[in-house]
């Protein structure tokens, strides 16, 4: 059974506006969220990061939502940039149970000019 | 010039034969995985250690073998076991520690084609 869920395998956007990449998560034991982007046949690098004591964290025009009522994270990205063209992958772990990070199935991204 | 170093980028391999993938760091971190990407699938754990002489199987262990001898090194091994090996494979390594502590490093990642 997932624990990480992104409903959405793809989203479009066009440059310029805002872009919002969900994710829910059905493990009420995870602490900690993160978001990491991928281009096709590299590694996947980290984006940003929340922590379950927070609701929102941001870095530049990267915010991360977190609403732990509803096992719910957003990332948006705002102004969307053609170089954002990439898939995005939610990620959680329990610090408590001490086990690796999981991953959701991702979300891939295409801004056009 | 640190980092994670994956290697073979690519790798083809006849069906009935094991591969070995090979991930080096010298990041100094304590614990390093090993997942699977598949197209749709999103990234699947196959093992994990977090200290050296020490790992665990994830959620897709079947037909693969690793060790951690060293702390720089986790090696995967591929056997003729698993079903699918066509896939690309990411390592990752994460400190100890409370600062950064639940940030994966990834590799570039090794494509293996099974023919």
């Amino acid at each position: 059974d997932q624990q990480v869920k992104q409903n959405s395998p793809s989203l479009s956007v066009q440059e310029g506006r805002i872009s919002i990449l969900n994710c829910d998560y059905t493990n009420s034991m995870f602490d900690y969220f993160l978001w990491y982007k991928k281009y096709p046949a590299e590694g996947p690098t980290f984006l940003i990061s929340i922590s379950s004591i927070k609701d929102k964290n941001e870095d530049g025009r990267f915010t991360v939502f977190l609403n732990k009522s509803a096992k719910h994270l957003s990332l948006h990205i705002v102004p969307s940039q053609p170089g954002d063209s990439a898939v995005y992958f939610c990620a959680a772990i329990s610090n408590q149970a001490g086990t690796a990070l999981i991953f959701g199935k991702g979300t891939t991204l295409s801004v056009s000019s | 010039d640190g980092g994670i170093t994956q290697s073979p980028k690519y790798l083809f391999r006849k069906e009935g034969q094991n591969v070995t993938l090979s991930c080096e760091q010298n990041l100094n971190h304590d614990a390093m995985y090993w997942y699977r990407q598949d197209p749709g699938q999103g990234l699947r754990l196959i093992y994990y250690s977090q200290i050296v002489n020490d790992f665990q199987k994830g959620d897709i262990a079947e037909g693969y073998s690793v060790s951690r001898e060293k702390k720089e090194s986790f090696p995967l091994t591929v056997t003729s076991a698993q079903k699918n090996p066509t896939a690309f494979y990411l390592c990752a390594t994460r400190p100890a520690g409370r600062s950064g502590a639940n940030v994966l490093t990834f590799g570039a990642g090794s494509r293996l084609t099974v023919l």
